[in-house]
Parts: structure tokens; C-alpha cells; sequence
């Protein structure tokens, strides 16, 4: 079973503009975090924002927030004020078990942002 | 602070061919990972290293692939004999320890003709 879902394969956006990019998870196991990555064309996996299960609030850092909906189970990464270096691969992930060392990130499949002048 | 270092960025070899990929995490991560990730796909993990001990190999093609990880530091991933599908980016993460993200190196890109 896929356990995280990114459902965009791409979005559009115009500059200055916000941009939700959706993620949905499957676990059976209290204790999670979410993660976003961006991975621009350069290749390299850039850490974005991070939610863990227990966090009463939603994560935010900067231009990203994370709109964490646990019933739901979907943690979508918002983008206020995109930006044209914003255009990239972005990558929802989540690490499963308790908080220790032996963490696993599973990945979902990314949905490639476009930001237009 | 030096980020991840991965080598070599590029590669092509032919089928049946070996390669090797090498990555020095970031000084002090006790925690090593290896993802592979095709083309149009989500990385995966291949194998995750605690200092130089195995947590999770579960996903690595162990009759094609191995990795080391000596002395805890720097790992060595290594594919032998290649095959087409193996097509890829060997990405290499670190982290630090128990909470927090993975850092990652920019990736290994492997063509096997």
C-alpha cells in the first residue's frame, strides 16, 4: 500500500502568488513525522519543513507552512508569495516509529512546481 | 558547516559493468543513508547505516548491490554486475540522530547502457 500519496504530478503558479501542494499519508502508527523536501534541478534534496504527530500546531518556516490535518491524515505544504527560484521537484515524506536514531524516510512520488513571472 | 559529499556525479557504464559510489557525511551524523531514485520517482531507500552498523537493508538488491560503511564514517555503495534498470541517482543522506531531517548529498547519476 502506498503510504504517501502526492496526487499532482505538476502545478502552475504565477509569481507573488500562494500555491498548495498536497500530500496524504497512510500509517497505523501513533508516533510519525512529516517532511517536505524540494529538489531543484540541480538535484540535491533540500529540507523544507517538518511536522511531527504530536505537534498541536502547524508547522511553519518562513514562505512554507504545513497544513496538517490528522483525521484527514493530509499534511499539504503551502507556499505564500512564490518566488521564481520556488520552481522545483517538491517531495512529501514520512519517518515512522518512535524518536530514535534508526528513523526511515518513505518518500512519495513529487509534484513538480512551476512559477511563472 | 561541509554538507554532504557524494562522487563521483556522473557515471555511465555498460551492463555487466561495476560501479562505485562513494559519500562522506556531514562530521558528526552517526546516521548514514543510501536512496535510489529512478527517473519521474520518489527516492528509496536502499540501506541505513547507525555509525557503521546496518538498520535497514531491506530493499537493497543484496545479489547485485552492497554498501560498507567502515570505521562509521564515510560508505561505499557498489553495484556488481549492472543492469539496465539500475538507471538512476544514488542519492547519500546523513542525520544527526534521533529527530530532525536527513541532509542529502547532490547525487550520484548512473547511466547503464
Amino acid at each position: 500500500a502506498q503510504k504517501i500519496t502526492q496526487t499532482q504530478p505538476g502545478m502552475f503558479v504565477q509569481e507573488k502568488e500562494a500555491v498548495t501542494l498536497d500530500c496524504t499519508y497512510d500509517t497505523s502508527d501513533p508516533s510519525y513525522g512529516l517532511f517536505w523536501y524540494k529538489q531543484p534541478s540541480s538535484g540535491e534534496m533540500i529540507f523544507l519543513i517538518y511536522q511531527g504527530s504530536y505537534d498541536q500546531q502547524n508547522a511553519t518556516e518562513g514562505r512554507y507552512s504545513l497544513n496538517f490535518q490528522k483525521a484527514r491524515k493530509s499534511a499539504n505544504l503551502v507556499i505564500s508569495a512564490s518566488q521564481l527560484g520556488d520552481s522545483a521537484m517538491y517531495f512529501c515524506a514520512m519517518r515512522e516509529g518512535r524518536n530514535t536514531g534508526f528513523q526511515k524516510l518513505v518518500f512519495g512520488t513529487g509534484t513538480r512546481l512551476l512559477v511563472s513571472p | 558547516e561541509a554538507g554532504v559529499a557524494q562522487s563521483p556525479r556522473y557515471k555511465i557504464i555498460e551492463k555487466r559493468q561495476s560501479v562505485a559510489f562513494w559519500c562522506n557525511p556531514i562530521s558528526g551524523h552517526a546516521t548514514l543513508y543510501w536512496y535510489q531514485q529512478i527517473l519521474g520517482q520518489g527516492p528509496k531507500l536502499l540501506i541505513q547505516f547507525q555509525n557503521n552498523g546496518v538498520v535497514d537493508d531491506s530493499q537493497l538488491p543484496k545479489d547485485r548491490f552492497s554498501a560498507e560503511r567502515l570505521k562509521g564514517v564515510d560508505s561505499t555503495l557498489k553495484i556488481q554486475p549492472a543492469k539496465l534498470e539500475d538507471s538512476a541517482v544514488y542519492l547519500c543522506a546523513s542525520s544527526l540522530g534521533v529527530i530532525g531531517e536527513l541532509f542529502f548529498g547532490e547525487g550520484s547519476r548512473l547511466t547503464v547502457l
